[in-house]
């Protein structure tokens, strides 16, 4: 059983489209990260958010962590090709020195 | 330039002979981690190491030892390698759980 489900696994669309990612867990995390991860390379992290209800922007990325922190979304508005990747969500868990990954969500963005 | 190293990037080898992959990092953090990547499965922490001399079992150990006796190494020892242990191994330090993770390049493991 996976701490944290992220949906959907995988997603190709169009370049200009837009899509949002899922991290779901029914524990309650006292931070969230998301990481890309390109083919050939370690994860490398985007954002973390730690109060819930946050939202961060990162151009074109926007990322919100639910009000009970057990949930985070990412969305991608206008995707463009160079968004290709390995999404990965990891939640670090109240009261252990631990960080839990989701099972990663693949996305293509085709041209 | 901060990174985190791991030797070999790429290994292949025989059920049964002991095998070591090497971690080593260069910004002086306290928190270390060996992670396995298999598809649909995502990252899986194997060991971590909050400091010098101690480490914890994380979510997958069986079949794995890890040492830490010096801040800047974070080995990750196979001592008889079997077919199930072939995956994408990423070690990974950080101040600490809950701050960035910075990964090694990952080291692909295939046991025959």
């Amino acid at each position: 059983t996976q701490l944290l489900e992220q949906s959907p696994q995988f997603l190709s669309i169009q370049e200009g489209e837009n899509l949002t990612v899922y991290c779901n867990s029914s524990s309650v995390f006292s931070s969230l990260q998301w990481y890309r991860q390109e083919p050939g390379e370690g994860p490398v992290l985007l954002v973390t958010v730690v109060t819930g209800g946050e939202v961060k922007k990162l151009k074109r990325l926007t990322f919100q962590f639910g009000d009970a922190r057990k949930d985070s979304s990412l969305h991608i508005t206008a995707a463009q090709p160079g968004d290709t990747g390995l999404y990965l969500c990891a939640g670090d868990i109240q009261g252990a020195q631990k960080l839990v990954f989701g099972q990663g969500t693949r996305l293509t963005i085709n041209p | 330039e901060a990174q985190v190293t791991q030797n070999p990037r790429y290994l292949i080898t025989v059920t049964g002979k002991k095998l070591t992959v090497t971690c080593s990092q260069n910004m002086n953090h306290e928190y270390m981690s060996w992670y396995r990547q298999d598809p649909g499965l995502g990252l899986r922490q194997i060991y971590y190491s909050m400091n010098v001399e101690v480490t914890d079992k994380g979510d997958v150990p069986e079949g794995y030892k890890v040492s830490r006796k010096e801040k800047r190494n974070f080995p990750l020892i196979l001592e008889s390698p079997s077919p199930n242990q072939t995956s994408l191994y990423f070690c990974a330090s950080s101040l600490s759980a809950r701050y960035e993770q910075y990964f090694g390049p990952g080291t692909r493991l295939t046991v025959t």
